[in-house]
């Protein structure tokens, strides 16, 4: 089965902060990479699909790259809602997530 | 607009059962391959079970594999997850989720609002 390693598990920013969240896949995946974002309580949100497709609704200011094997979530300029847990996910059979980064405040 | 209301969690002993349920609307239901994932709590989250749009095929990640059967009856819109010989691992919020339409199976866009189970004596 295919491991989703996340860097970091936490990180600790302040509204404004550019920030990058890293997701490296312990075998290539081509582009068969999502990202969630997940506040406490709540069910996780798609954000980005195909390592880089932004759904739908969702804030410029997320973006997401990579292929093969590693992969960066990207907030250009973080906002007070930003504050959550970010997951990313690989497609390969069977699907996984990996461990999650939390994203508090400084 | 899309809905997704999981039914069915609780408390049960180990080795016991417990039937989830997914009502969904808002969709062509029968369409789309649907799936269970589950997050322990403070834990991440993990995908468990996953259904073709007809039914004809089931996927299950190991931990479950033989002990969990997922369904579906397309003439309610509802999506079933048998779960028996439940063990304290499995305790978990066990969310239904829909994919993106025309895209991979598992990129999830509509989750339900989560059911816990918990498995305790």
């Amino acid at each position: 089965d295919i491991q989703l390693t996340q860097s970091p598990s936490f990180l600790s920013a302040s509204v404004g902060d550019r920030v990058t969240i890293t997701c490296r896949a312990s075998q290539g995946i081509s582009s068969y990479l999502a990202w969630y974002q997940q506040k406490p309580g709540k069910a996780p949100k798609l954000l980005i699909y195909a390592a880089s497709t932004l759904q739908s609704g969702v804030p410029s200011r997320f973006s997401g790259s990579g292929s093969g094997t590693e992969f960066t979530l990207t907030i250009s300029s973080l906002q007070p809602e930003d504050f959550a847990t970010y997951y990313c996910q690989q497609l390969n059979s069977p699907p996984a997530f990996g461990q999650g980064t939390k994203v508090e405040i400084k | 607009e899309v809905q997704l209301v999981e039914s069915g969690g609780g408390l049960v002993q180990p080795g016991g059962s417990l039937r989830l349920s997914c009502a969904a609307s808002g969709f062509t239901f029968s369409s789309y391959a649907m799936s269970w994932v589950r997050q322990a709590p403070g834990k991440g989250l993990e995908w468990v079970s996953a259904i073709s749009g007809s039914g004809g095929s089931t996927y299950y990640a190991d931990s479950v594999k033989g002990r969990f059967t997922i369904s579906r009856d397309n003439s309610k819109n509802t999506l079933y997850l048998q779960m028996n010989s439940l063990r304290a691992e499995d305790t978990a919020v066990y969310y239904c989720a829909k994919p993106l339409p025309a895209v991979a199976p598992y990129y999830f866009d509509y989750w339900g609002q989560g059911t816990l189970v918990t498995v305790s004596s």
